[in-house]
């Protein structure tokens, strides 16, 4: 049973709007919630993490928020650019002290930024 | 350089063979990891460690064996290799914070 879940297998989204990537998990121990970019041929680099303690984060202009209750957070990218375009994962770890049993991943998202 | 390296990048190998994946870090830190990916499934754990005395089993360990010969080195062994093992392999490193940083991956197919 997959744990964390993103939904939306691939998403187009103009140059200049916003891209909001989408993802749920299931299991409530949860605590800790990463989200990576991956390119072609490279690894999965980190972009923006989130704490259960917190609701929101930002980092330029990435911003992830998270809804407990309702056990879904979202990835914003405002402006979207040309080199956004890549698959995003979701990954969840139930240890913030460092992810020591390793990250749940979701299965992705593929971005797709159009001129 | 690049903090997380793996070798060999690509590796093409038959059913049977014993193989191994090598991975080395300039980090620093003491936890590391090994995962899958496979298209469409995200990616998977298959071993992680803590430091060199410390291997735990994750996800889908079946198949794997690891050995952390240093804290900067951790190796993925597939003693027999079979086709289902055809995959995409990462390796990994975190500290306390919890972000993990990956290496380039291997691209491993066995026919």
């Amino acid at each position: 049973d997959q744990q964390v879940k993103q939904n939306s297998p691939s998403l187009s989204v103009q140059e200049g709007r916003i891209s909001i990537l989408n993802c749920d998990y299931t299991n409530s121990m949860f605590d800790y919630f990463l989200w990576y970019k991956k390119y072609p041929a490279e690894g999965p680099t980190f972009l923006i993490s989130i704490s259960s303690i917190k609701d929101k984060n930002e980092d330029g202009r990435f911003t992830v928020f998270l809804n407990k209750s309702a056990k879904h957070l979202s990835l914003h990218i405002v402006p979207s650019q040309p080199g956004d375009s890549a698959v995003y994962f979701c990954a969840a770890s139930g240890d913030s002290g460092g992810g020591a049993d390793g990250l749940t991943f979701g299965k992705g998202t593929h971005l797709i930024i159009q001129p | 350089d690049a903090d997380v390296t793996q070798t060999p990048r690509n590796r093409i190998t038959k059913t049977g063979k014993r193989i191994m994946l090598e991975c080395s870090q300039t980090k620093g830190h003491d936890r590391m990891y090994w995962y899958r990916q496979d298209p469409g499934l995200g990616l998977r754990l298959i071993y992680y460690s803590f430091d060199v005395k410390d291997i735990n089993k994750g996800e889908i360990s079946d198949g794997y064996s690891v050995s952390r010969q240093a804290q900067a080195k951790f190796s993925l062994s597939l003693e027999s290799a079979i086709p289902n093992q055809t995959a995409l392999y990462f390796c990994a490193t975190s500290d306390y914070k919890g972000e993990q940083y990956f290496g380039p991956g291997t691209r491993l197919t066995v026919t």
